[in-house]
C-alpha cells in the first residue's frame, strides 16, 4: 500500500541535543510538509519542500531545520531541542489539495 | 488569530443518530475545505473534502455542507456508529508559495455511545 511513513514513532532526546526526525513516502507526491502539534491543539505547518523548493512559515524558529535529498525522503532537523519543543510532528505529502499525513513521532524532551 | 474555528471541543452521540460537526472560517481565500479524522497515538486520516465552488459533497455516511455566505461548513455522519469516535480536524486549503497550504481547526472530539 502506498503510504507516509515516520520513523522513530517515539523519540527521547535530551535538552540541547540534536535531533532528526525521518519521513518517507511511497505516494510519489511532490509536496512534503512538517507540521507540529500539542496536546488539543492544531497542527501547525513549520516548512514544506515543493519539489526541491523549501518554504518556511514566517513563525518557523531557526532551531528547526528541515532537508529533502529526494522526491521519498523529508527530514526534520531540531538543532536544540527545548521542553517547549515537545509535540506530536506530523509528516504530509501531497499532489493536489489533499493531504495524506504519515503516524506521526512523539518527541520527549527531558 | 484563528482563520479556522471549532467552537466545539466534543460532542457525544448515541449509535445510529446523527452527528453534526461544525467550523467557520474567516479567510474567503480559501478554495478547499476538508475534514480528518484522528485517532489517539496515530497521524490525521483524510475522510472528505469540498471545493469553495460547491455547497455539498457526499460519501457513504459522510456528507459535508457549505455556506459560504456565513463561511461555515458542517460535516454530517448517518448513522453515527461507535467506530466514529475520535477528533475531527476542520482543515482550509489556500494556494500560497507554490503549493496548497491547510489551516487547521483545533479539532472536536466525537464519542459515539454504544
Amino acid at each position: 500500500d502506498a503510504m507516509v511513513i515516520q520513523n522513530p514513532r517515539y523519540q527521547v532526546t535530551q535538552f540541547g541535543k540534536p535531533v532528526t526526525l525521518s519521513c518517507s513516502q511511497t505516494l510519489n507526491h511532490n509536496v512534503m510538509y512538517w507540521y507540529q502539534q500539542k496536546s488539543s491543539q492544531a497542527p501547525k505547518l513549520l516548512f514544506h519542500y515543493y519539489d526541491k523548493d523549501f518554504n518556511n512559515e514566517a513563525d518557523t524558529p531557526d532551531n528547526f531545520q528541515s532537508r529533502r535529498p529526494n522526491t521519498s525522503f523529508c527530514f526534520l532537523d531540531i538543532r536544540s531541542p527545548g521542553l517547549g519543543d515537545a509535540a506530536m510532528y506530523l509528516c504530509a505529502t501531497s499532489k493536489t489539495e489533499t493531504q495524506y499525513f504519515g503516524p506521526g513521532t512523539r518527541l520527549l524532551v527531558l | 488569530d484563528q482563520q479556522v474555528k471549532q467552537n466545539s471541543p466534543s460532542l457525544s452521540v448515541q449509535e445510529g443518530r446523527i452527528s453534526i460537526l461544525n467550523c467557520d472560517y474567516t479567510n474567503s481565500m480559501f478554495d478547499y475545505f476538508l475534514w480528518y479524522k484522528k485517532y489517539p497515538a496515530e497521524g490525521p486520516t483524510f475522510l472528505i473534502s469540498i471545493s469553495s465552488i460547491k455547497d455539498k459533497n457526499e460519501d457513504g455516511r459522510f456528507t459535508v455542507f457549505l455556506n459560504k455566505s456565513a463561511k461555515h461548513l458542517s460535516l454530517h455522519i448517518v448513522p453515527s456508529q461507535p467506530g466514529d469516535s475520535a477528533v475531527y480536524f476542520c482543515a482550509a486549503s489556500v494556494y500560497q508559495g507554490g503549493s496548497e497550504k491547510l489551516v487547521f481547526g483545533k479539532g472536536t472530539k466525537l464519542t459515539v455511545n454504544p
